[in-house]
């Protein structure tokens, strides 16, 4: 599968805890955005890279939430001290930079749980 | 920051018939407009998409219409399908801005 994958699909964990998610781009993509979408809602932009440059973050993401792409591939999203309203889809998707079309290309997603 | 707004939020239509979502924007410097299909518990695709400097394109029984001046643009289905039945998020973004700023959605349900 050359698509953007993302591990893992589902995370249950208690409040307070730790989470560590996963994304691999589609490999000749350089940019890797995420997003995070509740039930009834569109994808929400969370940040974005550029190979392994974090160029934008949401103002309403929570200094809880930390990602990282280190060699330009693979990206972690981190949150730290889950909280219940931190329940959700999160995914992550990647596009090439090509002039001014933007089509970025999602993974399954990872669906956390926070109880 | 750029909103966009969809409408209607549900749409059932019976299968053949055409269906159409409108979405708006608000900031005029967006200039790429996605649309997505979202089946339960799927990945969102990507179905077609339009630049600015476009006012229509058309992929099989699909398309989408694009108006600048009034700062909308629409999806159109020809002879829907059952398998046609998801939900649709339009998007919107700028060059150099690449956040994409997707609507609420709209669900359709396609009536066999």
């Amino acid at each position: 599968d050359t698509g953007v994958s993302q591990d893992p699909r589902h995370k249950i964990t208690k409040r307070g805890q730790n989470v560590t998610f996963r994304c691999d781009p589609i490999s000749e993509h350089n940019r890797l955005y995420w997003y995070r979408q509740t039930l009834g809602q569109g994808p929400e932009f969370l940040t974005y890279f550029q190979n392994e440059a974090q160029l934008e973050k949401s103002r309403l993401l929570s200094d809880r939430f930390s990602a990282e792409r280190p060699k330009g591939s693979f990206s972690t999203l981190e949150i730290q001290r889950t909280e219940q309203g931190d329940s959700a889809m999160y995914l992550c998707a990647s596009s090439l930079e090509a002039g001014a079309r933007n089509e970025q290309f999602f993974g399954p997603g990872t669906r956390l749980t926070v109880l | 920051g750029e909103n966009v707004e969809q409408h209607p939020s549900t749409l059932s239509v019976q299968e053949g018939d055409s269906a159409v979502i409108k979405c708006t924007y608000s900031d005029s410097a967006s200039n790429y407009f996605p649309w997505y299909k979202q089946e339960l518990g799927k990945r969102p695709q990507l179905i077609i998409d339009i630049r600015s400097n476009v006012g229509e394109k058309k992929d099989q029984r699909i398309a989408v219409t694009l108006n600048k001046t009034a700062k909308h643009f629409s999806l159109h289905i020809t002879e829907t399908q059952p398998e046609d039945s998801a939900v649709y998020f339009c998007a919107a973004s700028s060059h150099g801005n690449n956040r994409l700023a997707f609507g609420k959605g709209n669900q359709v349900v396609v009536i066999p």
